[in-house]
């Protein structure tokens, strides 16, 4: 099956700086990356997510690329907020999602 | 275009004792997706139904069993609780392919 890696665990950034996650993926046949943010007690939020026919893509602040040959995908974080601070993680799909570990950035004020 | 709803948010059960999970899915999906949640881990895939036949399991034993309807809502049936099946258990529907946004989840306390 599936198997996520995601590094690293944990994350703390200055207010303003960037943050990066990185998540590897072992089946060929993924084919859909999202990411997800979960505040505590909540349910997983997507942020964005990508397909495999597509190497970057951008919303805002938050960007996703993808490397099918190098099969990594990682999230990146632009000018960093306090309200960015949150369990991040990621998720490789076939018909099914399978999570990395997560990762948990704290943004500094 | 309602979203995914579950009910109940919050539960506690005694170990040993069965407990029904409910979810109804997005307007037009015909696919539901149950994924159980441990506290400090990522979500991991229970099963998928499509169309109210059970399209794929992941590593959780037989007591974890489930049910799609004709309106495509669906159910978790737990049996013979443990404590470790303490967790959130999250939905999330799909128009026949892999989803991507969760209903707001169950809370479960087995104790």
């Amino acid at each position: 099956g599936e198997n996520v890696e995601q590094h690293p665990s944990t994350l703390s950034v200055q207010e303003g700086d960037s943050a990066v996650i990185k998540c590897t993926y072992s089946d060929s046949a993924s084919n859909y990356f999202p990411w997800y943010k979960q505040e505590l007690g909540k349910r997983p939020q997507l942020i964005i997510d990508i397909r495999s026919n597509v190497g970057e893509k951008k919303d805002q602040r938050i960007a996703v690329t993808l490397n099918k040959t190098a099969k990594h995908f990682s999230l990146h974080i632009t000018e960093t907020q306090p309200e960015d601070s949150a369990v991040y993680f990621c998720a490789a799909s076939d018909y099914k999602l399978s999570f990395g570990a997560g990762t948990t950035v704290t943004v500094r004020a | 275009e309602t979203g995914v709803t579950q009910s109940p948010t919050h539960l506690i059960k005694t170990r040993g004792q069965q407990v029904t999970l409910r979810c109804s899915s997005q307007s037009g999906h015909n696919t539901v997706s149950w994924y159980q949640q441990a506290l400090g881990q990522g979500p991991q895939f229970i099963f998928q139904y499509y169309r109210e036949e059970e399209n794929g399991r992941g590593n959780f034993p037989p007591r974890f069993s489930g049910l799609q309807f004709p309106n495509y809502s669906s159910e978790l049936n737990v049996n013979a609780l443990e404590l470790d099946d303490s967790a959130l258990y999250l939905c999330a529907s799909s128009l026949g392919q892999a989803p991507s946004r969760f209903g707001p989840g169950t809370r479960l306390t087995v104790t």
